[in-house]
This record gives C-alpha cells, sequence and structure tokens, in this order.
C-alpha cells in the first residue's frame, strides 16, 4: 500500500524557517517525481515545488522561488521541503504528492505551517 | 501563472448530473492533454478521479468523467450520490517554467 506521511509542521514566526518531511513506503520512491502542494486556510490547493527522479531538477513556484529547497534522500525514501524566509501568506497544509502522468495519484495527509508573531 | 477558473458551486439532487468546468488559456490546458480533477472532502487530503483529461485511475466510479474543448476542461459526475458532496479541482501541466497550475475549486452540493 503507498503511503506518504508528512512530518514537521509547526508554528514559526514571520522570517524564521523550517524543514519539511515526507516518508515514502510502498512503492519504489526513486522510480517518482515528487512534488509539495499546499492548501492555505480556506483556499484552494496551489503547486509549490517538484522534483525529479535522482533529485538532478528542481522546479518552484514563483511565490517561493528563492525562499524554499526542495531535496530527497532515495535512500531513506523521503522527501523534503527546505522553507526560509517566511511570510504570512505560507501559512498552509502542505502535501506531498506522487506524479504521475502529469498528475498526482497519492498524496500524504498534509502538514499543518502556521506562520504568527 | 494564474489559477484556472472554475465556477465557486454547484449542484445536483441525487440520481442526477453536474459538469464543473475549468478554463485556462493555450499555456496550460488548452496547450496539453494533462488535465486532472481532484475530489476533496473536509479535512481530507484531495483525491485523483481524473488524469490526463478523461483517464479514470481504477476504483473511480465510471460516473466521473472528463473532456476539454480548447481551453476548458469539464468534469462530469453523473447519478449523483450523496459521498459526491466535496470540493473538487482541476489541474493542468503549464510547461517546463511552472510545471502545474490548479483551478480555483467547486463546491458540489447533493441537494
Amino acid at each position: 500500500e503507498v503511503q506518504l506521511v508528512e512530518s514537521g509542521g509547526d508554528l514559526v514566526q514571520p522570517g524564521g524557517s523550517l524543514r519539511l518531511s515526507c516518508a515514502a513506503s510502498g512503492f519504489t520512491f526513486s522510480t517518482y517525481p515528487m512534488h509539495w502542494v499546499r492548501q492555505a486556510p480556506g483556499k484552494g490547493l496551489e503547486y509549490v515545488s517538484a522534483i525529479s527522479t535522482d533529485g538532478g531538477s528542481t522546479f518552484y513556484a514563483n511565490s517561493v522561488k528563492g525562499r524554499f529547497i526542495i531535496s530527497r534522500d532515495n535512500s531513506k525514501n523521503t522527501l523534503y521541503l527546505q522553507m526560509g524566509s517566511l511570510r504570512a501568506e505560507d501559512m498552509a497544509v502542505y502535501y506531498c504528492a506522487r506524479a504521475y502522468r502529469y498528475s498526482y495519484d497519492y498524496w500524504g495527509q498534509g502538514t499543518l505551517v502556521i506562520v504568527s508573531s | 501563472q494564474s489559477a484556472l477558473t472554475q465556477p465557486p458551486s454547484a449542484s445536483g439532487s441525487p440520481g442526477q448530473s453536474v459538469t464543473i468546468s475549468c478554463t485556462g488559456t493555450s499555456s496550460d490546458v488548452g496547450g496539453y492533454n494533462y488535465v486532472s480533477w481532484y475530489q476533496q472532502h473536509p479535512g481530507k487530503a484531495p483525491k485523483l478521479m481524473i488524469y490526463e483529461v478523461s483517464k479514470r485511475p481504477s476504483g473511480v466510479p465510471d460516473r466521473f468523467s472528463g473532456s476539454k474543448s480548447g481551453n476548458t476542461a469539464s468534469l462530469t459526475v453523473s447519478g449523483l450520490q450523496a459521498e459526491d458532496e466535496a470540493d473538487y479541482y482541476c489541474s493542468s501541466y503549464a510547461g517546463s517554467n511552472n510545471l502545474r497550475v490548479f483551478g480555483t475549486g467547486t463546491k458540489v452540493t447533493v441537494l
């Protein structure tokens, strides 16, 4: 059974940093591109970042470019999102999602990031 | 990259059909056959319902169907059931720079 389990969400002050993790199981992690998608409270879904199977290519939404870094450790079946210079508008539930044929076929349960002083 | 445009709400009685539109541009919806649709119940993660415009993943009822014409994609839910009441989001590939764009979301109510 495919499972994606996010962790690392927390309350952080504006300007602060946070690292999210996504532990994958039930599939060959190294063969799938992975994405982060977020959802602000009461709002819609927003693509955040993506990474290729080997981690050699990374992509970012304009809203997080230069502040967030996506990475993966295929030996640990884990996806990461290093978040810096956090702003109030970054407050959201962050989901990791497996990319499949230009869609997302599996999602984690999400981890909540609160940005507030 | 602007979000794709969806109607805020749609509704139908049990057994009826409802169709949700998703309008983008030639840089996303109109440029690629890579539109997907997601169902999200309150407090839950999204669930893939349609990929590549009209393909259904295993386990998704055939009451759900997708199509596309020009810059607008559509999701039709036939034979509405109470459990179909949820938020629905479309998404499209948007090229090598932007990768993905989501729709604004549509709340489907089963009357």
